[in-house]
């Protein structure tokens, strides 16, 4: 069964750094483009940011672009998000999530999700 | 990259069937066959419930169906179901190799 465990949020400064963690199992995730999407607080979704199979194609939001960046170790089954020059609207729950084999903007399974609060 | 727009809430009685909305643009709706509606009950993450439009995932009910005309794409839940209550968020493939979701519809069931 595919398993996605994000990890690394918590408070920090505004203009401070963060790293996300996200853990794969129970599928092949060398083969899969991932995805994180955000959501703030009572608020709706945002997709922040995709990485491709081999991590050599990224693309991200306009509002993250220059600040975040998304990579992958396939090796260690792990998709990571660098965070810098947090702002208070970047606050919100951080999903790591899955594409699609054929699609890699149908978004098919996700993590539970890791609360970054950005606030001094 | 504006998000979609869609009803802030919708409402039903059980066994009746509901339409969410979600417009766009020609240059991500209306131009991609890549909408996307997601259900997200609350305290949960998101889950897939069509994809390409009009595709349903494995397990996903029948009752569940999705359309477009133009730049709106709808969603359409038949015979409505107390475990339908749930927040509902439309997303879509942009021109720009991005993605841009709905601000998501309050689907509150009688």
């Amino acid at each position: 069964e595919e398993h996605l465990v994000e990890s690394g949020g918590g408070l920090v400064q505004p203009g401070g750094s963060l790293r996300l963690s996200c853990a794969a199992s129970g599928f092949s995730f060398s083969n899969y483009w991932m995805n994180w999407v955000r959501q703030a607080p009572g608020k709706g979704l945002m997709w922040i940011s995709v990485t491709s199979r081999d991590g050599r194609s990224t693309y991200y939001a306009d509002s993250v672009k220059g600040r975040f960046t998304v990579s992958r170790d396939n090796a260690k089954n792990t998709l990571y998000l660098q965070m810098d020059s947090l702002r208070a609207d970047d606050t919100g729950v951080y999903y790591c999530v899955r594409g699609m084999s054929s699609s890699w903007f149908t978004l098919d399974y996700w993590g539970q999700g890791t609360l970054v609060t950005v606030s001094s | 990259q504006s998000a979609l727009t869609q009803p802030r809430s919708v409402s039903g009685s059980p066994g009746q069937s509901v339409t969410i909305s979600c417009t766009g643009t020609r240059t991500d709706v209306g131009g991609h066959n890549f909408v996307t509606w997601y259900q997200q009950l609350p305290g949960k993450a998101p889950k897939l419930i069509i994809f390409d439009v009009i595709a349903r995932p494995s397990g996903v009910p029948a009752r569940f169906s999705g359309s477009r005309s133009d730049n709106t794409a709808s969603l359409t839940i038949s015979g409505l179901q107390a475990e339908d209550e749930a927040h509902y968020f439309c997303c879509s493939y942009a021109d720009t190799s991005t993605l841009v979701f709905g601000g998501g519809t309050k689907l509150t069931v009688l």
